[in-house]
């Protein structure tokens, strides 16, 4: 059972260009979302899906786009990176809907992708 | 909007001692969930211990135990018998009731002193 899957582990990019930062669950998990790790800042929601087709925005989504097409990918969109966006991300899941689900169902969360924007 | 403060960015603690981390939470919500994350040096982040807001007594995971306060907006993780392993980032963080979003605090670096 691989969990939450991310790749790459590390990446470094220029400003200006563009990539994808791919996330996989084989849990059948309707939830998944994306956080930013910064010193000092704890983890930060960028943004979320609550099913195939359904995206919505965190705290800290400009930069950054989302799409869902399947109930197992959720990748990430960096179109113009910028040195601000230099962090740790991690992809998470989880099941979703209800007050059971909420407490018996906490995220899984990825191994995280460093990023560094020079 | 909910807010989470952690107000210990480092502590230490001698092994085999008990240490406690603070947290703080701000909401206006009267049902949520609380959790404290251990992140090790590897990045994982690994569930250590979850309380319910209805639940009055305190949740407990082995060595690991919370001191839940409600009114005071509250929740302190205690570590007995520090050891080693228990060297990482500590996040505490929130959820509401319903909800998958976690709010998370910005983390304790917690040090075991052999």
């Amino acid at each position: 059972n691989a969990g939450v899957t991310q790749t790459p582990k590390f990446q470094v990019l220029k400003t200006g260009q563009s990539m994808t930062l791919q996330c996989a669950q084989d849990m059948n998990h309707e939830y998944m979302s994306w956080y930013r790790q910064d010193p000092g800042m704890g983890l930060r929601l960028i943004h979320y899906s609550v099913g195939a087709g359904i995206t919505d925005q965190g705290e800290v989504p400009n930069g950054y786009n989302v799409s869902r097409s399947t109930t197992e990918d959720f990748p990430l969109r960096l179109l113009s990176a910028a040195p601000s966006q230099t962090s740790v991300y991690f992809c998470a899941s989880s099941y979703s809907g209800g007050r059971t689900s909420s407490y018996n169902s906490p995220l899984h969360f990825g191994n995280g992708t460093r990023l560094t924007v020079t | 909007a909910q807010t989470v403060t952690q107000s210990q960015p480092e502590m230490s603690v001698q092994e085999a001692e008990t240490v406690t981390l603070s947290c703080t939470y701000d909401t206006s919500e009267s049902d949520y969930y609380l959790f404290w994350y251990k992140q090790p040096p590897s990045r994982q982040m690994i569930l250590v211990i979850r309380q319910e807001a209805y639940k009055q007594q305190n949740a407990t995971e082995n060595r690991f135990s919370v001191n839940f306060q409600k009114a005071a907006k509250s929740f302190s993780l205690k570590i007995s018998d520090s050891q080693l392993g228990d060297a990482a980032m500590y996040f505490c963080a929130y959820r509401s009731a319903g909800a998958q979003k976690l709010v998370f605090g910005q983390g304790t670096r917690l040090t075991i002193n052999p």
